[in-house]
């Protein structure tokens, strides 16, 4: 499959700490995704970036920041982590063509207690 | 947005049977995938498919633009299917967005 890395994946941190994922690919693909799943909800898109330092915010961003400073990684942050955040993160990759399939890691559980 | 509606919301086969899974649009998509998400989590690519018919091994889809809809056809059920099946429509104008739907439980007994 894709060569998709998600770390950690699993954390368990505190309210009001600081939480950074990190999202590695190696196939070299333009566009990555963030995603979070959360029960009743199915899969929601939190920010992506089209390129090197070029990010924006999808349907869920608030409370989360991102950064890309090289093709092949892509880091969300929660400044300040609170319970809502609870979730399981999904990073995802697709290619430089218009329309073209994402392919997902194997994802991020994060409890913040 | 785009309302993505998959139904039926939960399934129970046993081994060996067919099954028929829907995903609704509320408009027209240009471009689709299913997914199937593993009792381990991991979310696996089935098909990309913005029309017509595919197919590979014991799983076919179908989309049908015009009509705002899709099937996936799983024959001959074995328990490795069970899992979350997930439609996703791409949004056009850039990015190669998803918007998912939320999903429809399978579970294929012995």
């Amino acid at each position: 499959d894709a060569g998709i890395t998600q770390s950690p994946r699993h954390k368990v941190t505190e309210t009001g700490t600081p939480v950074t994922l990190r999202c590695h690919q190696t196939e070299n693909h333009r566009y990555m995704y963030w995603y979070r799943q959360d029960p009743g909800h199915g899969l929601r898109l939190i920010h992506y970036s089209y390129g090197v330092k070029d990010t924006d915010k999808g349907e869920v961003s608030d409370g989360y920041s991102v950064s890309r400073s090289k093709t092949e990684d892509f880091l969300l942050t929660l400044e300040s982590a609170t319970s809502s955040q609870t979730s399981v993160y999904f990073c995802a990759i697709s290619a430089d063509r218009v329309n073209q399939p994402q392919h997902f890691g194997d994802g991020t559980r994060l409890s913040i207690l | 947005g785009i309302q993505v509606e998959q139904s039926p919301p939960d399934l129970i086969l046993q081994e060996g049977a067919n099954s028929t899974l829907r995903c609704n649009f509320s408009d027209s998509v240009n471009n689709l995938q299913w997914f199937h998400q593993n009792p381990w989590g991991q979310l696996i690519n089935l098909f990309y498919i913005p029309s017509g018919t595919k197919q590979n091994g014991r799983l076919s889809a179908t989309t049908v633009a015009t009509e705002r809809y899709s099937l996936l056809y799983i024959s001959s059920s074995q328990t490795t299917d069970s899992g979350v099946y997930f439609c996703a429509y791409i949004l056009t104008g850039g990015g190669n967005k998803l918007t998912f739907g939320t999903g429809t439980q399978l579970k294929v007994e012995l």
